[in-house]
């Protein structure tokens, strides 16, 4: 069976540190996989996804980047986090199998910047 | 690009009384179409989907209908329980986007005793 490994499940950091949260697929190949970010409120903001190693595509411009290093691996990624960076990550992956589209979500990370 | 639009309540209903949670489209080719289920401080669990016109997602008492015509994948229960209080996503995910994953920006359900 597929899972989806998130971690560290809370977090706490100071304005100005780096960031960086993983997210691991066991069980598949070649997903698609996407960070999404829910702040105030309940709203889900995609924040990047990829289809393959080394595919990022970016969809709200800020200070976090995100890599694929390996086919199951995404990474997250800030220099300097703000006080607005605070919020719940949230990693997916889907995949194309059978001609059925599946996608499941990790447990996320909640980060608060102070 | 795609797009989903779906009721944003919040909805509050009384244990046993029918849900209806509106879900609406726009997709290039032939999306599937899920509902997720957030509960309190946890991540998303995929509750249903479907993934061709006029099928129909179920689990735990809920179902949905895929309606190509009207672009609709609304959410149904028939009676309500104080255990399904949480916010409901309804998503998709298309071919023609390249498989981005398209959320609707959800519906807080609470649910009285």
């Amino acid at each position: 069976s597929q899972t989806i490994h998130q971690w560290p499940a809370t977090l706490v950091q100071p304005v100005g540190s780096p960031l960086s949260l993983e997210c691991t697929v066991e069980g598949t190949s070649n997903p698609n996989l996407y960070w999404y970010r829910q702040a105030a409120g309940r709203g889900l903001q995609l924040l990047f996804y990829s289809v393959g190693i080394g595919q990022i595509s970016s969809e709200v411009p800020q200070n976090l980047s995100a890599s694929r290093p390996q086919d199951r691996q995404f990474i997250l990624s800030s220099k300097k986090l703000l006080l607005s960076d605070s919020g719940f990550y949230l990693c997916a992956w889907s995949k194309l199998r059978q001609g059925v589209t599946e996608a499941f979500f990790g447990q996320g990370t909640r980060l608060t910047v102070v | 690009g795609d797009s989903v639009t779906q009721m944003e309540g919040p909805v509050t209903l009384s244990e046993e009384a029918f849900l209806t949670i509106n879900c609406t489209y726009t997709a290039t080719g032939y999306p599937s179409l899920f509902w997720y289920v957030q509960y309190p401080g946890e991540g998303l669990q995929l509750l249903l989907k479907a993934t061709k016109a006029d099928d129909k997602g179920s689990n735990k008492g809920f179902e949905a209908t895929y309606r190509k015509e009207t672009t609709s994948f609304h959410l149904e229960k028939g009676s309500v329980q104080v255990s399904d209080s949480a916010v409901y996503f309804c998503a998709l995910i298309s071919g023609g986007s390249n498989y981005k994953l398209t959320f609707g920006k959800g519906t807080l359900l609470t649910v009285n005793p």
